[in-house]
């Protein structure tokens, strides 16, 4: 069973501050995506990674593709309080592969 | 801008009914996903369609679940005879392009079976 390992699964920090989110995984991904999900909605892309060592910034969000492409991060600096939600990272091992994602870390960011 | 619609949002059944969960994708988008999503748990696949085509199955429970995706009208996924352990939220989602491509989700469908 291929898995994504997400951590941590839990985080709560005060705004300002800064946190990194990890998924890894022991195979190498052909793409790699981020959601943010809010409580009784659905998942929303923030962003795909396809190349190894590739960086996107979106704001204060840095994302970032390991250089073998089996594990990526997720940082947030000077978090606020409407960054609270839950961060999925969704993998996909092939082309033609469904996509899998990982357990999902649970960020509360308290004003 | 109209996304992916599920309906209903909210459904009750008792022991032993069928559910019957809707999603009609994004306009122009003939790839539809189905998750499952129990409280503080990411997303569990469960079944891949195409129009009128399964493509992956494999995490859809081989007994009284099944799914389909029709040339005309929403994609269905279907629960025979609910048992308590079914209670979870089901999101559908749709793609243009398939396998590995930005997934956009619907608002899912919170089922409780009692």
């Amino acid at each position: 069973t291929q898995l994504l390992e997400q951590s941590p699964q839990f985080l709560s920090i005060q705004e300002g501050e800064n946190l990194t989110v990890y998924c890894n995984s022991s195979s190498v991904f052909s793409s790699l995506q981020w959601y943010r999900q809010e409580p009784g909605e659905g998942p929303v892309l923030l962003v795909t990674v396809v190349t190894g060592g590739e960086v996107k910034k979106l704001k204060r969000l840095t994302f970032q593709f390991g250089d073998a492409r089996k594990d990526s991060s997720l940082h947030i600096t000077a978090a606020q309080p409407g960054d609270t939600g839950l961060y999925l990272c969704a993998g996909s091992y092939n082309q033609g592969g469904k996509l899998i994602f990982g357990q999902g870390t649970e960020l509360s960011v308290k004003p | 801008n109209a996304g992916v619609m599920q309906n209903p949002r909210h459904l009750v059944r008792r022991r032993g009914q069928e559910a019957r969960l809707r999603c009609s994708p994004m306009k122009g988008h003939s790839h539809v996903y189905w998750y499952r999503q129990l409280p503080e748990e990411g997303l569990k696949f469960m079944v891949y369609l195409q129009k009128e085509n399964i493509i992956d199955e494999s995490g859809m429970p081989k007994e009284r679940f099944s799914a389909e995706f029709p040339k005309e009208g929403p994609s269905i996924l279907r629960i025979q005879q609910v048992v308590r352990g079914d209670s979870a939220a089901y999101f559908c989602a749709s793609s243009p392009y398939g396998a590995g491509s930005p997934l956009h989700f619907g608002n899912g469908t919170r089922l409780t079976v009692t």
